[in-house]
């Protein structure tokens, strides 16, 4: 079965860091790019990130610029997503995603509050 | 002004047609993008539908229902899902999306009410 599958969410305290990770199956990651995309509880969807097939480009929306960093490990047939001085408004479910031909997974809820 | 403008809400009737517009911003041609849509449940990630850049290009997502299609209003400059024989089932929060400016970009949804 292909899919993708998240990890990492949680509570964090505001200006924290958390690591998400995406686990592929049934899928060769190394032939796609890459996407985190959020939804704020309530809220619409957002993309976030994206990363190149092979980690050499990467795109993040204004917000997140300097804190959030996209990285793979091909090998590993995963993707991350790094997030440094976490704010209250990124308190949102995380979904891992091929959007270009669209694959998600099932997302992982990141709670930032004190 | 958003790149992608979709109406809040929308209600029809059970067997009736929805369409579900996807407004580009001004000064972006609708004719240059491939449009993706997705339908989004409570509690539930989105599910793919289909992609649609013109009748000769575009994709219906695995086991979405051909009742489900996608088309443009050049005249409008949007993007046009449209639901056919609607079904209580079909309530749910449908999304565009776009590939613009090295970003994807969302429309802010559409609640669609079957009553």
């Amino acid at each position: 079965e292909v899919q993708l599958v998240e990890s990492g969410g949680g509570l964090v305290q505001p200006a924290g860091s958390l690591r998400l990770s995406c686990a592929a199956s049934g899928l060769t990651l190394s032939r796609y790019w890459m996407s985190w995309v959020r939804q704020a509880p309530g809220k619409g969807l957002e993309w976030v990130a994206t990363v190149k097939e092979d980690g050499s480009e990467r795109l993040y929306v204004d917000s997140v610029k300097g804190r959030f960093t996209i990285s793979r490990d091909n090998a590993k047939n995963s993707l991350y997503l790094q997030m440094n001085s976490l704010r209250a408004e990124d308190t949102a479910v995380y979904y891992c995603a091929r959007l270009g031909d669209p694959l998600w997974g099932q997302g992982t809820l990141v709670t930032v509050s004190s | 002004q958003a790149v992608l403008t979709q109406p809040s809400s929308l209600s029809a009737s059970p067997g009736a047609s929805a369409s579900l517009t996807c407004t580009l911003r001004s000064g972006i041609n609708v004719g240059t993008y491939r449009i993706y849509w997705y339908q989004q449940k409570p509690g539930s990630p989105p599910q793919y539908l289909l992609k649609y850049n013109s009748d000769s290009d575009k994709q219906q997502g695995s086991g979405v229902p051909s009742r489900f299609s996608g088309s443009k209003d050049a005249s409008a400059n949007a993007g046009i899902l449209l639901i056919s024989g609607l079904q209580s089932e079909d309530e749910a929060d449908y999304y565009c999306m776009i590939w613009h400016n090295s970003a994807w970009v969302f429309g802010g949804g559409t609640k669609l009410t079957v009553l």
